[in-house]
């Protein structure tokens, strides 16, 4: 069956580095996506890594894939207060399916 | 703006009413996907059309329905609403032989 798991809470001091984690169950799964959501907003699509790459970077978010322990993880670099929000990871077997969400990670930024 | 757009963005209405959603996808994506996220529940898939034609199906009520129209857009239909089926609804869309998927603001019901 699928699911998807991350811890509820991170916090972390302001210019240090954010790493959220994520576990995931379905070994079929092709596709791995980081959402942001802000307070009272919609879901901002970061980033995304199929299954056959370790890793991806793309500015300040490095995402790490390791399939064998099926464990994603999103680490932002020099984080800032603008980066305050619940962080979701999802999977996806590809084609059309659809995205079976994890239950969001809160970051707080400390001063 | 990821270009999904979803109407009303705030809706309060009464236990035992109806109400209708509305998204419109990016423009050419023909997969339309809704999400509820509750506070309990997290997000939760609800049901999928693929270019008019329902595709998947999550864990949608029977008091809630949904279609696509020709045009693409779609509408999920809530009926009989109760107090638990406060929450916010997402519409999400996906591009031909894309692999992303972008969201909407979503609809924020409150049934009281």
């Amino acid at each position: 069956g699928e699911d998807v798991e991350q811890s509820l809470f991170l916090s972390v001091r302001e210019g240090d580095s954010s790493v959220i984690n994520c576990t995931y169950t379905d070994s079929s799964s092709t596709y791995l996506y980081w959402y942001k959501q802000e307070p009272g907003a919609g879901l901002q699509l970061l980033t995304y890594i199929f299954s056959n790459m370790d890793m991806k970077q793309d500015q300040r978010l490095t995402v790490l894939l390791n399939k064998k322990d099926k464990h994603l993880s999103l680490r932002i670099a020099d984080t800032q207060t603008g980066d305050s929000a619940i962080y979701f990871c999802a999977e996806s077997k590809g084609g059309n399916e659809k995205l079976t969400f994890g239950t969001g990670t809160r970051l707080t930024i400390i001063p | 703006d990821s270009g999904v757009t979803q109407t009303p963005k705030h809706l309060i209405t009464a236990t035992g009413q109806r109400v209708t959603l509305r998204c419109s996808p990016r423009s050419g994506d023909l997969s339309v996907y809704w999400y509820q996220q509750s506070l309990d529940q997290g997000l939760q898939f609800l049901i999928q059309y693929y270019n008019g034609e329902e595709r998947a199906k999550g864990n949608i009520l029977e008091r809630f329905s949904a279609q696509q129209f020709p045009d693409l857009h779609s509408e999920l239909n809530l009926s009989s609403l109760e107090l638990g089926d406060s929450a916010l609804y997402f519409c999400a869309s996906r591009g031909r032989g894309g692999n992303t998927i972008y969201f909407g603001e979503g609809s924020w019901l409150t049934v009281v």
